[in-house]
């Protein structure tokens, strides 16, 4: 079965400093990985993803993240955290033909 | 273009009590799915709609129904309301069934007292 783990559940950095949110995920097919974000109170907001060709892959608000097989992950970095990237990610595969599951999060503080 | 329009945002409800909530996709999105969102189970897939019809269904009981209208819109109803479904139910759409982007509404936060 499809799914996603996201280690560690917090995540505090120094504005400034390098993001790296973790996931792994477990697939018997090729995967389609996503990232979102999720403010307080709102919903989710997609990031990037990942569905076939270039590896690394290009999202809003500076964030990337890499494709590897070997690996069987899809961390998602920033390489200078802001204060407004406080909030918690949300890695997702795409299960069969239609919805998502998610792993269970991980909330991101940033330090001034 | 709108995104996906979710009412209401807030809700409280009494134990055993039904509630309906709605979701208005995005315009010229046919799928629709509900999800649940609480502090200890995290995301869950509740169903899913195309064309008005329910494609799959997650793991949740009888107590949790939906449907889809014509236009695309959803609704999800929960009855025999319980203290453990306080959570927020997020909506989200996709143009089709195949297409890899889903848009998500802002939620609704139901609590049951």
């Amino acid at each position: 079965a499809q799914s996603v783990t996201q280690l560690g559940s917090h995540v505090s950095v120094s504005e400034g400093a390098l993001v790296l949110l973790r996931c792994n995920y477990s697939s018997s097919v090729p995967p389609y990985l996503f990232w979102y974000v999720q403010y307080p109170n709102q919903g989710l907001q997609l990031l990037l993803k990942y569905t076939t060709g270039a590896t690394l892959v290009k999202g809003i608000n500076g964030f990337e993240a890499e494709f590897k097989k070997s690996e069987t992950s899809f961390h998602l970095t920033k390489p200078s955290a802001h204060m407004s990237d406080a909030a918690e990610y949300f890695c997702a595969v795409r299960v069969n033909n239609n919805d998502m599951r998610f792993g269970a999060g991980t909330r991101l503080t940033v330090k001034p | 273009k709108a995104g996906v329009t979710q009412t209401p945002r807030y809700l409280i409800k009494t134990r055993g009590q039904q509630v309906t909530l709605s979701c208005s996709p995005i315009s010229g999105h046919r799928s629709v799915s509900w999800y649940q969102q609480t502090p200890g189970q995290g995301l869950q897939f509740l169903f899913e709609y195309f064309s008005e019809t329910q494609r799959n269904k997650g793991n949740f009981p009888g107590r949790f129904s939906g449907r889809q209208f014509s236009n695309s819109r959803s609704e999800m109803n929960v009855s025999t309301l319980e203290l453990g479904d306080s959570a927020l139910y997020l909506c989200a759409s996709r143009v089709s069934r195949g297409n890899t982007e889903a848009f998500f509404g802002q939620g609704t936060r139901l609590t049951v007292v």
